[in-house]
């Protein structure tokens, strides 16, 4: 199956800032690459689909990036609501796996 | 808007068989393009996906769990169901019902999830 690794595990930011989260695959995922959001006792929630597809209702600082086995979710500028968990999911080959996250704290 | 809800028993014995069944509305469950899945998420191994069953009624399970998995529906409840057996403590985790988008290529990203559902494994 193919393993998804997340880094930073953690990253330390402030309102305002930009927030680059990565996402490394064992093996090609070619675009098939997706993003959610999870904050505190809340279930996932699909943010890019298709390593650079926003999907319905996510705001325009949300972007994606990447290619083959390397990819990226960029927040350009960080907003209170964006403290959450973010993780990557691969969508290439059956079983479906997802990354560890990453959380993004003040 | 389509909405799922997972409804369970919260607290399963070791060895036992666990049922959890997700209602939803908005959408119907047989009409074509979904992906009904169940996913579930512990410390210690984050997100895992369990399996799907289609509009047709196939299913497909991860194969970490397949012999001990059954996914079924039933569409006139518009309800969709997963039974786990022989469960241990490692079975511990939330458990989510997601949408599954039909789309381009091969898999499935989920644009819709229940709240979730919390199941303890007591010994």
């Amino acid at each position: 199956e193919v393993v998804l690794t997340q880094s930073p595990a953690i990253l330390s930011l402030s309102p305002g800032e930009r927030a680059t989260l990565s996402c490394r695959a064992s093996q090609s995922v070619r675009p098939y690459l997706v993003w959610y959001q999870q904050r505190p006792g809340q279930a996932p929630r699909l943010l890019i689909y298709d390593t650079s597809n926003r999907a319905t209702g996510v705001p325009a600082r949300f972007s994606g990036s990447g290619s083959g086995t390397d990819f990226t979710l960029t927040i350009s500028s960080l907003e209170p609501e964006d403290f959450a968990v973010y993780f990557c999911q691969q969508r290439t080959s059956w079983p479906l796996t997802f990354g560890g996250g990453t959380k993004v704290e003040i | 808007q389509v909405q799922l809800q997972e409804s369970g028993p919260g607290l399963v014995k070791s060895s036992q068989t666990l049922s959890l069944t997700c209602s939803v509305s908005g959408a119907s469950i047989s009409s074509g393009g979904y992906y009904w899945s169940w996913i579930r998420q512990s410390p210690g191994k984050g997100l895992e996906w369990i399996g799907y069953i289609y509009d047709n009624g196939g299913t497909y399970y991860n194969p970490s769990l397949k012999n001990l998995v059954t996914i079924s529906a039933d569409t006139s409840q518009r309800q969709f169901s997963l039974r786990l057996s022989s469960v241990t403590a490692a079975d511990t985790a939330v458990y989510y019902c997601a949408r599954g988008i039909l789309a381009l290529g091969r898999g499935t990203y989920f644009d819709s999830w229940g709240q979730g559902t919390l199941l303890t494994v007591s010994s």
